[in-house]
């Protein structure tokens, strides 16, 4: 298995771009989790999604982040505009049976916004 | 609420010591108990978790943690650390009902050679 897989790795952005964050979890997985991690917070969760449904986004900071999945294998995580204090690095996290068996994380996309 | 503190921020430890890394939670029920390590630009790898039955927990890379419900601890520990070691290590809780887990804050491991 190829592990949870997230793209772009590095992503740059001018402020007010929208960004576009990808994530493939792993195949059987129904459980999908987004965090962003920066050294002041730690790692926070935004939201997280049981067979493609979201089921809680009290972590997402405000309007402009937003987060699909439309199949068991794809979701993305959206920030439109993008503001400098997003600048973190974001991570997709699955798992098979909910969360409470452990996740498994992908390597993370750091996201620069100037 | 749950919640999850590593007293530890940093912790310096010289190649072939043993370690011990804090962990205190906060749950009113028998908590989901995981140790996570990165390595610098990984993402989180599973150490080792804890459900029930034993309270000492074996995991990979020759850690171990023990669960003491009386201390609300999940303490990580490891007889002799090595160089390749040095991580930053996340202490996190989950409920038997929930479907997220809840993250400390880290603690980075540094190796004296």
């Amino acid at each position: 298995d190829a592990g949870v897989i997230q793209s772009p790795r590095h992503e740059v952005t001018e402020m007010g771009q929208e960004v576009t964050l990808r994530c493939k979890p792993i195949s059987g997985h129904n459980s999908l989790f987004w965090y962003r991690q920066t050294m002041m917070r730690g790692l926070e969760l935004l939201i997280y999604f049981n067979n493609n449904v979201p089921i809680d986004d009290s972590g997402m900071p405000e309007d402009r982040f937003s987060a699909k999945m439309p199949n068991a294998s794809f979701s993305t995580l959206k920030i439109q505009p993008s503001e400098p204090r997003d600048s973190a690095v974001y991570f997709c996290a699955s798992s098979a049976t909910g969360g409470t068996y452990g996740y498994t994380f992908g390597s993370g996309t750091r996201l620069t916004v100037v | 609420a749950q919640s999850v503190t590593q007293p530890d921020i940093h912790i310096t430890v010289s190649e072939g010591a043993s370690l011990e890394l804090r962990c205190n939670y906060s749950y009113g029920a028998t908590p989901y108990l995981f140790w996570y390590v990165q390595s610098p630009g990984q993402g989180l790898q599973l150490l080792l978790k804890y459900f029930s039955g034993d309270t000492l927990v074996q995991g990979i890379k020759g850690f171990e943690a023990e669960f003491k419900r009386s201390q609300s601890s999940f303490n990580l520990r490891k007889p002799s650390v090595h160089w390749s070691d040095a991580a930053e290590y996340f202490c996190a809780v989950g409920a038997r009902r929930d479907d997220k887990i809840i993250f400390g804050k880290g603690t980075r491991l540094h190796i004296l050679p």
